[in-house]
């Protein structure tokens, strides 16, 4: 078991440009999920996944965000035409169906100049 | 809806004194409740959690927590601070809807241990 792994963990990006974020979970961790976290604040649910299938989104996620789990392993989480706000650290998180503690990986850092 | 709150943005303890910090929630039914931990720049890690078990629940690092219903509170303690303990610290209440288990976490507290 090697925990939710992220990457990258840190990304400086140009207002209006494009980047994704990758997520490995747990191996066998059949749920999966992205909180997205601003300074002074706690973590804030995103999307969520069961396998590859997208069964929830936050209306925090706008029509620029897209995430996507292919074959119900990895995660991307792609950010189009970046803004300032979007500056944050987004957290991926994973959990078995039938457990009940929900793993966070180290969160990638966006940093919107 | 399910919430929590974190009284107490920051706290700030002598090493060696008593932690508290503070958590009340909000839920129509029995909650499933978590505290994680955060250290500069890193993710969340699992101190403890409550699901309908014991109500005195303890965690890693010398962490315990009490649910109590009647006061809707589900405070976190640690006896005596290390220095180790300064870090932000995160209450949440999960919410089951269709098969995903949300987490509604507090605003969080910061914790500052001094000499």
């Amino acid at each position: 078991d090697t925990g939710v792994s992220q990457n990258p963990r840190h990304k400086i990006t140009k207002r209006g440009q494009n980047v994704t974020f990758r997520c490995d979970p747990i191996s066998e961790h059949n749920r999966l999920y992205w909180y997205r976290q601003t300074l002074g604040q706690g973590p804030e649910f995103l999307t969520y996944f069961q396998n590859e299938a997208q069964l929830e989104k936050s209306r925090l996620l706008s029509d620029r965000f897209s995430a996507e789990r292919p074959k119900g392993s990895f995660s991307t989480l792609e950010i189009q035409r970046t803004e300032q706000g979007d500056s944050a650290m987004y957290l991926c998180a994973s959990d078995p169906s039938a457990g009940n503690t929900i793993y966070f990986g180290e969160g990638s850092w966006l940093t919107v100049v | 809806a399910q919430s929590v709150t974190q009284l107490g943005s920051h706290v700030s303890v002598s090493e060696g004194a008593l932690v508290l910090l503070r958590c009340n929630y909000s839920s129509s039914v029995p909650p499933y409740l978590f505290w994680y931990v955060q250290y500069p720049n890193q993710g969340l890690q699992l101190l403890l959690k409550y699901t309908s078990a014991a109500t005195l629940v303890k965690g890693i690092n010398g962490f315990e927590a009490e649910f109590k219903k009647s006061e809707t509170s589900f405070h976190l303690t640690k006896p005596s601070a290390h220095m180790s303990d300064a870090a932000e610290y995160f209450c949440a209440v999960r919410t089951n809807t269709g098969t995903a288990s949300k987490l509604t976490f507090g605003t969080g507290t910061r914790l500052q241990v001094t000499l």
